[in-house]
């Protein structure tokens, strides 16, 4: 069965303290992998796509990585205004999406 | 580009009035458009998949009789909510996809009293 699986569920970290959230996927022909962050109230905003193993992506503080198991999102030096629900999706083989439940992060100052 | 606006991004209604709400995207088109809800602190829920120019195909336990999607164009569709009752109150967000990754509208709060 499709299944993808995010931890922690919640992290708070100092501003300035680097870290990892994770993404673990079981999908039949993996299409893509999605990572979003979602802000109360608001609709999730999009920020990388990987599609194969070995692929990284960056975004300022940001990096994404794949294996043919997980996803990471390291995140370095992170400020306040990065706190919010960090969301991972994969899009299997018949491009149905299976939604991660997100990673809460809490950046104290 | 991806940018995705709705409207309204928030509406009270009385309970068993119908409720539309539009979604578009303002810098490409999208054959393919998913509807969410998100209920609080909950994970967003698929609630229907439409193609441009076909019928909506809806997930289970959502009733397409009661959440009426039209995707009539590739920039704009447009989910309504009849006889909308304070079960139905919620956070609805469209998702058109580009470039093969789903993006989202800034979503819409339902509060049905």
């Amino acid at each position: 069965e499709d299944q993808v699986t995010q931890s922690p569920e919640a992290l708070r970290l100092q501003e300035g303290e680097s870290s990892s959230l994770n993404c673990s996927y079981t999908v039949s022909g993996l299409r893509g992998l999605f990572w979003y962050r979602q802000d109360p109230g608001k609709g999730p905003e999009f920020l990388f796509t990987l599609y194969s193993a070995g692929e990284e992506k960056e975004k300022e503080r940001l990096k994404a990585t794949l294996t043919k198991k997980e996803s990471f999102l390291h995140i370095t030096a992170p400020k306040p205004e990065d706190s919010a629900t960090y969301l991972c999706a994969v899009s299997d083989s018949n491009y149905q999406l299976i939604w991660g439940a997100g990673t809460k992060l809490i950046i104290k100052p | 580009g991806a940018v995705v606006s709705q409207h309204p991004s928030r509406v009270i209604c009385k309970s068993g009035t119908s409720v539309k709400i539009e979604c578009r995207s303002l810098d490409f088109q999208a054959t393919t458009m998913f509807w969410y809800r998100q209920f609080p602190k909950q994970s967003l829920m698929l609630m229907a998949t439409s193609n441009e120019g076909s019928k909506a195909t809806y997930e289970q336990g959502v009733e397409k009789d009661k959440f009426l999607i039209n995707h009539a164009s590739l920039t704009l569709s447009t989910l309504t909510v009849t006889s909308a009752h304070p079960e139905d109150s919620s956070f609805y967000i469209c998702s058109p996809i580009f470039a093969g990754a789903p993006y989202f509208g800034p979503g819409t709060r339902l509060l049905v009293l």
